[in-house]
């Protein structure tokens, strides 16, 4: 059950669009449509904001979009904004039936 | 609408037991897996457990199996994670979240957590 790998930081300017990249193996991201993208702000609870590679929940903006090619999936943000500023976390199913979250990404609006 | 209210947190020493319970609301609980996931000071998150809509099936992360015991009771709407044997490292905030599926696959609301500290 080793966790998935993200980048630790990424950074931007508002308006810009940035990408958290998410790898891991033929045995959870490749293996699977259960990927999902969260964001936690400090103090708050997770907030589900992608799910199955590429699908929104009612609610979340359309600025927020996901992908996979092969062991890698990718969360994009475009038309970053200041309230964007949080960390993010990918998840997997794996084929162990279990579940595996990465390392998480701290997102910075510059 | 989804609530998802976690109790049961506190200070225990190494070795010893605690029980959390999260109290659903707002859905048909017993249609759906629910997890358990945790989060260390300062760290990343961590899924715990998994147990399927009725039960049939737990599954956990090998960093608490045979430790930790994921327990549902679909007639009253609540969820448990038993915590045997508890070590420093299982000091964290510990979330339930409810997967809108029957088994697992990814986690649709939280609650807002309940800490646990393990130490002496």
């Amino acid at each position: 059950q080793s966790a998935l790998t993200q980048p630790a930081s990424v950074s931007g300017s508002p308006g810009q669009s940035i990408t958290i990249s998410c790898t891991g193996t033929s045995s959870d991201v490749g293996g699977y449509k259960y990927v999902s993208w969260y964001q936690q702000h400090p103090g708050k609870a997770p907030k589900l904001m992608i799910y199955e590679v590429n699908n929104r929940p009612s609610g979340v903006s359309n600025r927020f979009s996901g992908s996979k090619s092969g062991n890698t999936a990718s969360l994009t943000i475009s038309g970053l904004q200041a309230e964007d500023e949080a960390d993010y976390y990918c998840s997997s199913y794996t084929s162990s039936s279990t579940l595996v979250f990465g390392g998480g990404t701290k997102l910075t609006v510059l | 609408q989804v609530q998802l209210v976690e109790s049961g947190g506190g200070v225990v020493q190494p070795g010893r037991s605690l029980r959390l319970s999260c109290t659903a609301s707002g859905f048909t609980f017993r249609s759906c897996a629910m997890h358990w996931v945790r989060q260390a000071p300062g760290k990343g998150l961590e899924w715990v457990a998994v147990i399927w809509f009725d039960g049939s099936n737990k599954y956990y992360a090998d960093s608490v199996k045979g430790r930790f015991t994921i327990s549902r009771d679909n007639s009253k709407n609540t969820l448990f994670l038993q915590m045997n044997s508890l070590r420093a490292e299982d000091t964290a905030v510990y979330y339930c979240a409810r997967d809108p599926y029957s088994s697992s696959s990814h986690f649709d609301y939280w609650g807002q957590g309940t800490v646990v500290t393990v130490s002496a």
